[in-house]
């Protein structure tokens, strides 16, 4: 099983720009999410999905548009991109029952210039 | 708004000298507490759920507590492959009223040396 599989792992960009970081899981699991880390800031939720078709935001969605179509995927679009955005994000899954905690990809760096 | 504090930022131990890691938290409705495991330019690893106070998780030389206000994290001789950043977080109802929500605190990171 690949499990949670982010795409790119890095990727520049310049302020205005647009794009979209992709996150796919192949663990049937309901529950997927999106986190930055920034030093001194640590993970910071910013959208999650409790399923198809139903996204919620988390604590720092300004920027962001998620949509959850399907179980497997859940895509982060950055809508006009500021150098604020420079992070590393993280996309994770878990059960919803949740007892094996949040399996992670590795990460996608993006800098905004 | 849910909150988790971890500390110290930073540990340095030598190896086989034993400390704790704490992670303290404010949550409504508390549904679970990880732990995790990070090294540079990596995602976080899952290690512990601990769900209710007095619950206790080992594994190797980590062993997890948890209390109704706070969580421990016991390195107990540690070796230098333990050094890494370790992450405490909070699972609690989202808006939606399902166990939905994760709330990470900002980590300690912990160096062992020879």
């Amino acid at each position: 099983n690949a499990g949670v599989t982010q795409t790119p792992k890095f990727q520049v960009l310049k302020t205005g720009q647009s794009m979209t970081l992709q996150c796919a899981q192949d663990m049937n699991h309901e529950y997927m999410s999106w986190y930055r880390q920034d030093p001194g800031m640590g993970l910071r939720l910013i959208h999650y999905s409790v399923g198809a078709g139903i996204t919620d935001q988390g604590e720092v969605p300004n920027g962001y548009n998620v949509s959850r179509s399907t179980t497997e995927d859940f895509p982060l679009r950055l809508l006009s991109a500021a150098p604020s955005q420079t992070s590393v994000y993280f996309c994770a899954s878990m059960s919803n029952w949740g007892a094996s905690g949040l399996f992670f990809g590795e990460g996608s760096r993006l800098t905004v210039l | 708004e849910d909150q988790v504090t971890q500390s110290p930022e930073a540990l340095r131990l030598q190896e086989g000298e034993s400390s704790s890691l704490n992670c303290s938290y404010t949550v409504s409705g508390l549904r679970g507490l990880f732990w995790y495991r990070q090294d540079p330019g990596k995602g976080p690893e899952f290690l512990f759920t601990l769900y209710s106070a007095g619950e206790e998780k080992e594994k190797e030389r980590l062993k997890a507590t948890l209390t109704k206000k706070e969580s421990f994290l016991h390195i107990t001789a540690p070796k230098p492959e333990d050094s890494a950043t370790y992450l405490c977080a909070v699972l609690s109802r989202g808006n939606t009223g399902t166990a939905s929500k994760l709330t990470f605190g900002t980590g300690t990171r912990l160096q062992v040396t020879l």
